[in-house]
């Protein structure tokens, strides 16, 4: 079945830059994405990026995916505080609704 | 609009009882999730619908869970009976689904089950 993995932790300082990568199995994948989550809440959309793409860039955001290698990345730009969360890497496979999310990676920021 | 709801947020049980979650998806959306995320095991889906109805229940751990969406705007996960390693937080997620949209997911606040 699909897979979908990420490191687990990530410690940057404020003002640097970040960078979570993920890798995952499904060739046929339409969608991939980028979910935060904040202490106590839900997921919420970050960012996604359509397979014909190999670049989105949204404000401090960046998503690069390499579909040969099946590997997305999400840089941010001068990380804040505020940054700090569990990133979810995720795909959604074609013709089907179930997105398929990777375990999470913690981001902690230091000031 | 007020996003996904969910109930109780917080439920504290004994090995044995029956818990019921509760979701209230987006008025308008036709897809919605149920998600269990333990720290070993991260998120996993449990089960969806489409159109109320069940798609794909294959994440569903046994026979002790079952779930129902009765109409658009009202879905229950049960556990029955609950064990402890059933603790985890539950999330419910709906979604506006189309073939050719990245349909993104609205995730509710979560309900932190403990089961003692």
């Amino acid at each position: 079945g699909e897979d979908v993995e990420q490191s687990l932790f990530l410690s940057v300082r404020e003002g640097d830059s970040s960078v979570i990568n993920c890798t995952y199995t499904d060739s046929s994948s339409t969608y991939l994405y980028w979910y935060k989550q904040e202490p106590g809440a839900g997921l919420q959309l970050l960012t996604y990026i359509f397979s014909n793409m190999d670049m989105k860039q949204d404000q401090r955001l960046t998503v690069l995916l390499n579909k040969k290698d099946k590997h997305l990345s999400l840089r941010i730009a001068d990380t804040q505080t505020g940054d700090s969360a569990i990133y979810f890497c995720a795909e959604k496979g074609g013709g089907y609704q179930k997105v398929t999310f990777g375990i999470g990676t913690k981001l902690q920021v230091i000031p | 609009d007020a996003g996904v709801i969910q109930s109780p947020r917080h439920e504290v049980t004994e090995m044995g009882q029956e818990v019921t979650l509760r979701c209230k998806p987006i008025s308008g959306h036709n897809s919605l999730f149920w998600y269990r995320q333990t720290m070993m095991r991260g998120l996993e889906l449990l089960i969806y619908f489409n159109n109320n109805v069940p798609i794909d229940d294959s994440g569903m751990p046994e026979d002790r869970f079952s779930a129902k969406m009765p109409n658009a705007s009202f879905s229950t996960l049960k556990i029955q009976p609950s064990e402890p390693r059933d603790s985890a937080v539950y999330f419910c997620a709906s979604s506006r689904t189309s073939s050719d949209s990245y349909n993104e997911q609205f995730f509710g606040p979560g309900t932190r089950l403990t089961v003692l």
